[in-house]
């Protein structure tokens, strides 16, 4: 089982640039969480999909927006990046939506 | 979901249990105690959880006081690998968990050989 994957690992943007980040979930999990993790703090989330449908959002801006598709797999997109939006993107995937989280290792993004 | 009140940070000896308390007093009744950890550049990673009753796995053990107003997640003999970001986390259990993790500060656990 590979669990949580997500791609890129890595990613530099120029302010106002959009990006799309990608999330593969665990085998068999049908939720998928997104989190941001600025240096130094603890992860926020930022919204949940739950049978292809934004379950659940957090206090993000409508920059922010996500996919989720009939394999379970999931898109999150940032448009019109900013300086503060640099972090560490999590996914988390879960079966059902309340049970334990499984995390990936993250994507990077650096917005210059 | 209730906030919860950790430690800024801790160090342990290597070999010796370690001992990571969390201050949650507002909890309700139908709120769990989840236990995550984020060792350095990775995500965080599952430890255990619990609604009132000590709960242990083969990572952890999970003691919460009789009135359930703070718990204890004790790693019984700390390794390197151990140090890392803890997470206390309380949230709503059963069919009303709707699967948000509200993560605070956590305790930086530094493990010393």
């Amino acid at each position: 089982d590979a669990g949580v994957t997500q791609s890129p690992t890595h990613l530099i943007k120029t302010r106002g640039q959009q990006v799309t980040l990608r999330c593969s979930p665990k085998s068999g999990h049908d939720t998928v969480s997104w989190y941001q993790q600025a240096l130094g703090q603890g992860p926020q989330f930022i919204f949940q999909y739950y049978e292809e449908e934004e379950r659940q959002r957090g206090n993000f801006p409508d920059r922010f927006s996500g996919h989720q598709f009939p394999n379970y797999s999931s898109e999150l997109n940032v448009n019109a990046l900013l300086l503060g939006d640099s972090a560490l993107y999590l996914c988390a995937s879960s079966l059902p939506p309340g049970a334990e989280a499984f995390f990936g290792q993250g994507t990077r993004l650096t917005v210059v | 979901d209730a906030k919860t009140t950790q430690p800024t940070s801790m160090d342990c000896a290597e070999g010796r249990a370690a001992n990571l308390p969390c201050n949650h007093s507002t909890i309700s009744g139908n709120e769990y105690v989840y236990w995550y950890r984020q060792i350095h550049s990775q995500g965080p990673q599952y430890i255990i959880h619990g609604l009132k009753n000590n709960e242990t796995n083969e990572m952890a053990s999970l003691i919460i006081t009789e009135d359930r107003k703070s718990s204890t997640l004790i790693l019984p003999h700390a390794t390197l690998r151990d140090t890392a970001v803890y997470y206390c986390i309380v949230r709503v259990g059963g069919s009303s968990n709707t699967g948000k993790l509200i993560f605070g500060q956590g305790t930086t656990l530094q493990v010393k050989p």
